[in-house]
Parts: C-alpha cells; sequence; structure tokens
C-alpha cells in the first residue's frame, strides 16, 4: 500500500529564517517521490521530484529535499524563506509513475 | 501558453444537474488523469487515460461519474444526478510517454471548481 503523511498541516516561519516540511512516506516499491506547491486560485506546480538518482534533490525557488530511505522520509527545506513562499505544498509518492498519492498538505505562512 | 487547460474554471450547478468538464493536456502528452480535491485536503485519483484508453478508475469514481478520452487528446468528465457531495475542485494532469527507470512528472491544469447547491 502507498501512502503519504504530512506531519504538520500548518508551519508558520519568519521571513529569512529557515523552513522546514516534513513528509514520510509508505511505499511497496522503490518509489518516486514529489513536492508540489498549490498557491491560492493557481495550479499545482512541481517543486521537485526524487527518481532513484541522488539522494539530495534541488528544485525551484531554493527549494530542496533529502531522500532517507532508511527513515521513510522526504523532508523539504529552504534555507531563507521569502514572503511569496507562502502557499500549500503536498508531499506526493508514486509506486509505478500512474496514479499519484498525496498528502494532506502543509500550508506554510511567512511572518514579515 | 501550452500548458494543461480546463473549463469551466467554475461551475454552480443545482442538485439532480448533469455537469462535464473538459481539460485538454499538453499537447503531445499520451497520459491525462482526473483527481478530486476537496477543502483542506490532497487531491484524491479518480482515473486515468492512455491514449484513448481509461486504464485505471478508482473507487471513488461511482457509477455517476464517466470520463472519456475518444480521440486520445482532450478529456470529458461528466457527473450525473449531481449530489451536495460532489462539490469539490476537479484536477486533470498529463504527462509524457513513459519511459522505464523515468516516473514521468505530472503537469496540472489550473481545476474546475464544482459547487453543487
Amino acid at each position: 500500500a502507498q501512502s503519504v503523511t504530512q506531519l504538520d498541516s500548518h508551519v508558520s516561519v519568519s521571513e529569512g529564517t529557515p523552513v522546514l516540511l516534513r513528509c514520510n512516506y509508505s511505499s511497496s516499491y522503490s518509489p518516486s517521490l514529489f513536492w508540489y506547491v498549490q498557491h491560492p486560485n493557481k495550479g499545482l506546480q512541481l517543486l521537485l521530484k526524487y527518481t532513484s538518482a541522488a539522494t539530495l534533490v534541488k528544485g525551484i525557488n531554493g527549494f530542496e529535499a533529502e531522500f532517507k530511505k532508511s527513515e521513510t522520509s522526504f523532508h523539504l527545506t529552504k534555507p531563507s524563506a521569502h514572503m511569496s513562499d507562502a502557499a500549500e505544498y503536498f508531499c506526493v509518492v508514486t509506486p509505478y509513475g500512474n496514479q499519484f498519492y498525496f498528502g494532506t498538505g502543509t500550508s506554510l505562512t511567512v511572518i514579515p | 501558453d501550452t500548458g494543461v487547460s480546463q473549463d469551466p474554471r467554475h461551475k454552480i450547478t443545482k442538485r439532480g444537474q448533469n455537469v462535464t468538464f473538459r481539460c485538454d493536456p499538453i499537447s503531445e502528452h499520451n497520459r491525462l488523469y482526473w483527481y478530486r480535491q476537496t477543502l483542506g485536503q490532497g487531491p484524491e485519483f479518480l482515473t486515468y487515460f492512455q491514449n484513448e484508453a481509461q486504464l485505471e478508475k478508482s473507487r471513488l469514481l461511482s457509477d455517476r461519474f464517466s470520463a472519456e478520452r475518444p480521440k486520445g487528446s482532450f478529456s470529458t468528465l461528466e457527473i450525473q444526478r449531481t449530489e451536495q457531495g460532489d462539490s469539490a475542485m476537479y484536477l486533470c494532469a498529463s504527462s509524457p510517454r513513459w519511459t522505464s527507470g523515468n516516473q514521468e512528472t505530472q503537469y496540472f491544469g489550473p481545476g474546475t471548481r464544482l459547487l453543487v447547491l
């Protein structure tokens, strides 16, 4: 069975401080993992993806994520938050490359 | 813009009416997916097509729901006899031809927001 758990439904950070959004997954197969971002009234945008190459994945807008098989985690980080990072973030697992399994999302608030 | 497009963007209907949504994928993407997203939740898989063949359907896709992709290009999702519980955002995504060892990214459209009164 495949599933994703996003450990925090809401995260608040001050502008310029680090961001950490946590994701744990469960998969019967070696999965591919993604992070997507959803800004209000906009479509889901791919931030980054892991597909069994390097375990540290760099994405757009300064985000990166590290795949840790032993911990079944794929946490998303950014060294310095920007106001424009405020959005909903989804962790996604897919075992076969067809059906995506989404987490419930983490709402990121950036405080000026 | 050559991204995934969906029409309409918003739909308000009365309970019991039928509605149809359209999705135009990125050109030459052979896979097309439908998801449903309710407030405060992540998107949930409904169904997907490879070319014109519907390969998988979720148990969420009741008998009132039907999806087609007749020519392997655009797709339609129809909901018959709508219920208030159908109120949600319906998302469409597409991906290019899947190659072994390379899980393809899904590119999402802006969604159709349905409100059933």
